[in-house]
């Protein structure tokens, strides 16, 4: 079974840097089954894919335009975990962020998600 | 981007009422649609994959149909585990997008 477990601070300033990390037990970030994705998910937006990363004999990385250039999605496999950075946050950053594992091979739905880390961006 | 469309956006129903929910998307996305299931201050838990495939551990009351632009998840007979709000996403075209979603109340 795999879990993720998310860790990281609930709050930031703005123009500051979001900081979220996805620790990964029950599976690897390097595997080539799977991609590892951040969601969001808030009250004006709804769920909102960010970005993904995954091996497949090289790391790839994709990102969604809306965040292209001040979000950086990092796999550590060393510690078998990925992490997520977002700079220049704004208060319309503030959501509830999620790590989820996508399967794939299956028509690639996100299968195991993290518990959610509500980040609010105030000074 | 592919826009998905949730109907109804809210629903009252009873315990062991049959429900369905309808997706669609503004393109084809063959059967690259999957279901999720979410409770207040929980993430969402996958039901459904490939349109139609039960993901593990869901029950049998759910089940999924649809392809191309169209798309329902339906219960067959509500329990009060059931309420929640349902969501659709389509993994068919990049990016992958989620509908707005589907709020499952008690009548």
């Amino acid at each position: 079974q795999v879990h993720l477990q998310q860790s990281g601070p609930g709050l930031v300033k703005p123009s500051q840097t979001l900081s979220l990390t996805c620790v990964i037990s029950g599976d690897r970030v390097s595997s080539s089954g799977a991609a590892w994705n951040w969601i969001r998910q808030s009250t004006s937006r709804g769920l909102e894919w960010l970005g993904r990363t995954f091996h497949r004999s090289q790391w790839y990385y994709e990102y969604a335009v809306s965040v292209k250039g001040r979000i950086t999605i990092s796999p550590d496999s060393s510690k078998n975990q990925f992490s997520l950075q977002l700079k220049s946050v704004t208060p319309e950053d503030t959501a509830v962020y999620y790590c989820a594992r996508e399967g794939v091979g299956a028509t690639n739905p996100f299968d195991f998600w993290g518990q959610g880390t509500l980040v609010t961006v105030s000074s | 981007d592919i826009q998905m469309t949730q109907s109804p956006s809210s629903v009252s129903a009873s315990v062991g009422d049959r429900v369905t929910l309808t997706c669609r998307a503004s393109q084809g996305v063959s059967n690259w649609l999957a279901w999720y299931q979410q409770k207040p201050g929980k993430a969402p838990r996958l039901l459904i994959y490939g349109a139609s495939n039960l993901q593990s551990e869901v029950p049998s009351r759910f089940s999924g149909s649809g392809s191309g632009t169209d798309f329902t998840l339906t219960i067959s007979s509500l329990q009060p585990e059931d309420f929640a709000t349902y969501y659709c996403q389509q993994a068919k075209s990049f990016p992958p997008t989620f509908g707005q979603g589907t709020r499952l109340e008690i009548k």
